[in-house]
């Protein structure tokens, strides 16, 4: 089956602008988390969706958003972009429920550079 | 508020060398761990999982872990390490009950040495 498909893979803008993000998780799995990657900080949880609902919510200001959509596909939004949003964004999604146990699948990342 | 800690921030090894990345959580109730890796150039990958029965568990390319409950710690070993798992080291601990979100450390960057 495929895997998690995060789009697009790299992108660049300026600060102050916004940029939405996309993740298509594998198909049958119902969550996904978000988080952000940085040299140094490891991976900083951002939110976690299951069914269309947000279940989680990280230490992120507002300019931080997203959602998820009926097939479970999902969406993260920054706004108002400054320069230390630039980062590796990843994709987690799991089965959902209780089943996050059974571990993650990890999307590529979309690389985030803000100028 | 649940928190790993990884406190080897860089390990360098020689082919053959045995390992032991130690990673330890702050969480004041049953918990799940995970060990991800991230080859060069890949995405993270799920190593190994413990979530309950026996604390020690085997992954994927001959890597095990240890949860010792006492000690807050879940160290990942491998007894005899290849230039192919230079890679990036990540644990996480999640909270089992309820919708607890998945804490990852800062990550161990791994250097085999052939």
């Amino acid at each position: 089956k495929a895997g998690v498909t995060q789009t697009p893979r790299y992108l660049i803008k300026t600060r102050g602008q916004q940029v939405t993000l996309s993740c298509s998780p594998i198909s049958g799995h119902r969550s996904v988390s978000w988080y952000q990657q940085t040299p140094g900080q490891g991976l900083q949880f951002l939110f976690e969706y299951f069914s269309e609902t947000q279940r989680n919510k990280g230490n992120f200001p507002g300019r931080f958003s997203g959602r998820q959509f009926s097939n479970s596909r999902s969406e993260m939004n920054v706004s108002t972009l400054e320069l230390g949003d630039s980062a590796l964004y990843l994709c987690a999604s799991s089965l959902g429920g209780q089943a996050v146990s059974y571990g993650y699948t990890f999307g590529s990342g979309t690389r985030l550079t803000v100028v | 508020a649940q928190s790993v800690s990884q406190h080897n921030h860089h390990v360098i090894l020689s082919e053959a060398a045995s390992l032991e990345l130690g990673c330890n959580y702050s969480y004041g109730g049953t918990v799940n761990l995970f060990w991800y890796v991230q080859y060069p150039g890949q995405h993270l990958q799920l190593l190994l999982k413990y979530f309950s029965g026996d604390p020690l568990v085997k992954g994927i390319k001959g890597f095990e872990a240890e949860f010792i409950k006492s000690k807050f710690s879940f160290n990942l070993r491998k007894p005899s390490v290849q230039w192919s798992d230079t890679a990036e080291y990540f644990c996480a601990v999640k909270g089992s009950g309820g919708y607890q979100k998945v804490t990852f450390g800062t990550g161990t960057k791994l250097q085999v040495i052939p």
